[in-house]
């Protein structure tokens, strides 16, 4: 079965800073998708990035990056720029290949957002 | 575009007692999904149908949970008796198929939250 960590709890970065979260997977799958989740007090998850791992770039949307290290098992997203609307619940996910198979979620890093 | 929508938004009741939380997909979307996040842990699926039928119920508790899903449509989770660990978030989610296009975006509601007392 497949497992996601994330080893941070809580993190904070300073306003218009630039923080990275970690993450770790394993799975024996060679194809996948991996996800950034946030999640704000309103509780409703909101996509912020996705990676399919046969693509060897990095994907990025706008002040989010991820740094996808295939044979490391490693997923961390960056956030430049930190704004005060960033502060949230970040859940990272993996999702397998294979048809019907769920979104697998780590423990999640609550980030804050310093003024 | 409407989102997911999920009621109610707080519930809270009494060990072994019943209780049931709906669900309203985006229009369109075939695939449902029920997760339960309990605090300090990150979601977990309990159950996911694909239009009326399910397709993993494998983390359901079903001597306590039920779910069913009319019509391809809304959906609803029951729990009954409800236990002091079934306390946490439950969050419904939908895509748009879960065929080819595999890896496609979940859309998630607000969710419920549930105190068991």
């Amino acid at each position: 079965a497949q497992t996601v960590t994330q080893s941070q709890p809580e993190m904070s970065v300073q306003e218009a800073e630039t923080v990275t979260l970690s993450c770790t997977y394993d799975t024996s799958e060679n194809n996948y998708y991996l996800f950034w989740y946030k999640q704000p007090p309103s509780r409703q998850m909101i996509l912020v990035i996705r990676q399919e791992a046969y693509k060897q770039q990095n994907a990025t949307e706008n002040r989010f990056s991820v740094n996808f290290q295939k044979a490391a098992k490693s997923f961390s997203l960056k956030i430049s720029d930190s704004q005060l609307g960033d502060t949230a619940m970040y859940f990272c996910a993996f999702m397998s290949y294979a048809g019907n198979t769920p979104l697998v979620f780590g423990k999640g890093t609550r980030l804050s957002v310093i003024a | 575009e409407a989102g997911v929508a999920q009621s109610p938004r707080y519930k809270i009741i009494e060990k072994r007692q019943s209780v049931a939380f709906w669900c309203n997909p985006i229009s369109g979307h075939a695939t449902l999904y029920w997760y339960q996040q309990i605090l300090g842990q990150g979601p977990k699926l309990l159950i996911q149908f694909q239009n009326n039928g399910v397709v993993d119920d494998s983390q359901l508790p079903k001597d306590r949970f039920s779910a069913e899903r009319l019509k391809g449509v809304d959906s609803t989770l029951k729990i009954q008796p409800a236990k002091l660990e079934d306390s946490a978030v439950y969050l419904c989610a939908s895509s748009l198929d879960r065929g080819p296009s595999r890896g496609e975006k979940l859309f998630f509601g607000s969710g419920t939250q549930l105190s068991v007392l």
